[in-house]
């Protein structure tokens, strides 16, 4: 496999399942990223990771639990979601944090009942 | 103030014709800029960078920025309907807290109609 690959496309539910998206990349890069992308609104930021240290939470509401054991692998611990948190989470990595030069993953589409 | 400004469009312009996408940002310790297209449906993907004053040519597309007017723009020539996507510009910080950070606009939406 290559780039950016992200599991599962799509996930449904409900406000008190505890469920994960996976992130892998295949590319080499240091610093991965978890974004949120909402109908109608900016990207938004939710985590950074470089060399699998955490260097950004912005703001993230604690329901919302990224892990990243390697330079590879990121994931999304989700627990006790709220409606309004269906969205699209994007996952991308990046050679080194710093950079805009940022590759996405297909994303993970999320419908919270 | 939005950090980063884009008009939501959409923009429709007949094939063959350029294409004029806008953007503004507010931060002036910004000192790198990026366009990505995402296609409906589809994930972001990196079209363009730009990091100094002027323009940038890579095949149809240009990038010009303007650091003392906080503006950047992308112009597609020759617009096809597969350019049809939306357009998101995307701003770096370099300094302060907010180091390495990546803000994007909301996008503008072209549509190229044959």
């Amino acid at each position: 496999e290559t780039g950016v690959t992200q599991t599962p496309r799509h996930l449904v539910m409900g406000m008190t399942n505890k469920k994960s998206l996976k992130c892998e990349q295949h590319l080499g890069h240091n610093a991965m990223y978890w974004y949120k992308q909402s109908a109608k609104k900016p990207l938004e930021l939710m985590f950074v990771y470089n060399f699998k240290e955490q260097t950004e939470n912005n703001s993230v509401p604690s329901r919302f639990s990224p892990e990243c054991p390697n330079s590879s692998h990121l994931f999304l611990h989700l627990h006790t979601l709220q409606p309004e948190d269906s969205a699209l989470y994007l996952c991308a990595s990046s050679q080194n944090r710093g950079t805009g030069e940022l590759f996405f993953g297909e994303g993970s589409r999320l419908t919270v009942l | 103030q939005k950090e980063v400004e884009q008009n939501s469009g959409p923009l429709s312009v007949p094939e063959g014709a350029i294409a004029s996408l806008n953007c503004t940002y507010s931060d002036r310790v910004s000192q790198s800029f990026f366009w990505y297209r995402q296609y409906s449906g589809k994930s972001p993907e990196l079209i363009m960078s730009i990091y100094s004053n002027g323009d940038k040519e890579d095949g149809r597309f240009t990038a010009q920025l303007n650091k003392a007017s906080q503006y950047v723009s992308l112009l597609i020539r020759d617009s096809q309907p597969s350019d049809s996507a939306t357009y998101l510009c995307a701003v770096l910080k370099g300094g302060g807290t907010s180091y390495g950070k990546l803000t994007f606009g909301q996008g503008t939406i072209l549509t190229v109609h044959p």
